[in-house]
């Protein structure tokens, strides 16, 4: 069974544009979550969607935002990047909603300059 | 607020010892607690995990032992293998609320040869 998949790996942008990361779930799974991982904060829980709703969001400004498509596959968009956004971007997938038994993509590395 | 954390940044042990990773959580209204290992360049990958009736639980070559009284966590890694290195992440989900996964901080675990 495939595992979660996230694009692109690596990303470079300037500060002020916008960005969209995609993830595939693993099949099956209707849970998407999105993490922020940075070496000052940590993991930080941005949000998740389970069957195309936003079930719960963490506190982060609304320049974060998400979405789910039909076939559980999601995507998370950062507008008017700022410096501080430069991060390693996760989503992790599961069967349940609320956080259990989750399993993480590989992430995405957005470098804004 | 919320927060889980961890009293030891980093450890080293040598191969083949044993390993024990902490952690302390702040929510006594966690039920549910998670331990995650990171291999560079990837996402976390689920070790074990253990529910608020329980005080230990073992897996191969992991043990985990909660504390509920003085909200502590570990970790213990058995005959510690040069692929053990990484970081680990207590994670907990709250019962009560919008439920959520909140990581600790992170524990980088090096084993020397």
């Amino acid at each position: 069974k495939a595992g979660v998949t996230q694009t692109p790996r690596y990303l470079i942008k300037t500060r002020g544009q916008q960005v969209t990361l995609s993830c595939s779930p693993i099949s099956g799974h209707r849970s998407v979550s999105w993490y922020q991982q940075t070496p000052g904060q940590g993991l930080q829980f941005l949000f998740e969607y389970f069957s195309e709703t936003q079930r719960n969001k963490g506190n982060f400004p609304g320049r974060f935002s998400g979405r789910q498509f039909s076939n559980s596959r999601s995507e998370m968009n950062v507008s008017t990047l700022e410096l501080g956004d430069s991060a390693l971007y996760l989503c992790a997938s599961s069967r349940r909603t609320g956080g259990y038994e989750q399993y993480f993509g590989p992430g995405t590395r957005l470098t804004v300059t | 607020g919320e927060s889980v954390g961890l009293h030891l940044p980093t450890l080293s042990v040598q191969e083949g010892d044993n390993s024990i990773i902490n952690c302390a959580y702040s929510n006594s209204a966690s039920d549910y607690f998670i331990w995650y290992k990171q291999e560079s360049g990837k996402g976390p990958q689920f070790i074990i995990d253990i529910r608020s009736n329980m005080d230990k639980r073992q897996g191969q070559r992991v043990t985990v032992l909660l504390n509920k009284t003085v909200k502590h966590l570990s970790l213990q890694i058995a005959a510690t293998q040069p692929g053990d290195s990484a970081v680990y992440f207590c994670a907990e989900i709250a019962v009560q609320g919008a439920q959520k996964l909140v990581f600790g901080q992170g524990t980088r675990l090096t084993i020397n040869p």
